[in-house]
């Protein structure tokens, strides 16, 4: 089964708008974190932000905020205000405890474009 | 501070052909790891290291080595290159593996293509 599920292969957003980015996953591990990485055209995965899944509050980083409900296993990206820079491949992915490894586990990406 | 490098860039290779992806980073981390992306798909850990001289495999390790002589430096070896192993390839690393928060940095990637 999946761990991490990205359902929107491809978004458009009106520039200055705000969009949501849909992430679910599986784990039966109580301690974990989730991460979203920005991957624009020229390749690069960018770190925007960390949400551990005992933290109360919903994680914000700039333009950035992660709606997490714990509930629903859910870690939705929210981009605020978005800019023509925004355009890139958003990855959500996940960290559990109980790897040994240590390793994070990806989604399959959003593409994610800003229209003018 | 540059982080973490990788070189080279973009690599092309015969089918059987052996050769060294290098990654260095320079915030003395302690983790690093080696992941491949394949289109379509998120990324993929090949090999990992919670220290010098510590290396384990990931989940798809075949036709790679890994070694960690020094802190800074994880070189991923293909031992002989297949089609298959075109992907692009990312160094990550972070300061420590405990716990679930440690951010792993990745750097920018080599592109490989194996005919």
């Amino acid at each position: 089964a999946q761990k991490i599920t990205q359902t929107q292969p491809g978004m458009f957003v009106q520039e200055k708008e705000a969009v949501t980015l849909d992430c679910t996953y599986d784990t039966s591990d109580q301690s974990y974190g989730l991460f979203w990485y920005k991957q624009p055209s020229s390749g690069e995965m960018i770190f925007l932000i960390y949400q551990g899944s005992y933290d109360e509050q919903n994680a914000t980083e700039g333009r950035y905020s992660l709606n997490f409900q714990k509930a629903r296993k859910s870690a939705n990206l929210v981009i605020s205000a978005s800019q023509l820079g925004d355009s890139a491949m958003y990855f959500c992915a996940m960290r559990e405890v109980w790897d040994s490894s240590y390793k994070l586990i990806f989604g399959s990406g959003t593409r994610l474009l800003v229209r003018p | 501070n540059a982080g973490v490098t990788q070189t080279p860039k973009f690599q092309v290779l015969k089918t059987g052909q052996s050769m060294t992806l290098q990654c260095a980073q320079d915030m003395n981390h302690e983790y690093m790891s080696w992941y491949r992306q394949d289109p379509g798909m998120g990324l993929r850990l090949i090999h990992y290291s919670v220290g010098a001289g510590i290396t384990d495999q990931g989940e798809v390790p075949n036709g790679y080595n890994v070694s960690r002589s020094t802190t800074e430096d994880f070189p991923l070896r293909l031992l002989s290159a297949a089609p298959s192993q075109t992907s692009v390839y990312f160094c990550a690393s972070s300061s420590s593996w405990r716990g679930t928060q440690e951010t792993q940095y990745f750097g920018p990637g080599t592109r490989l293509l194996v005919l």
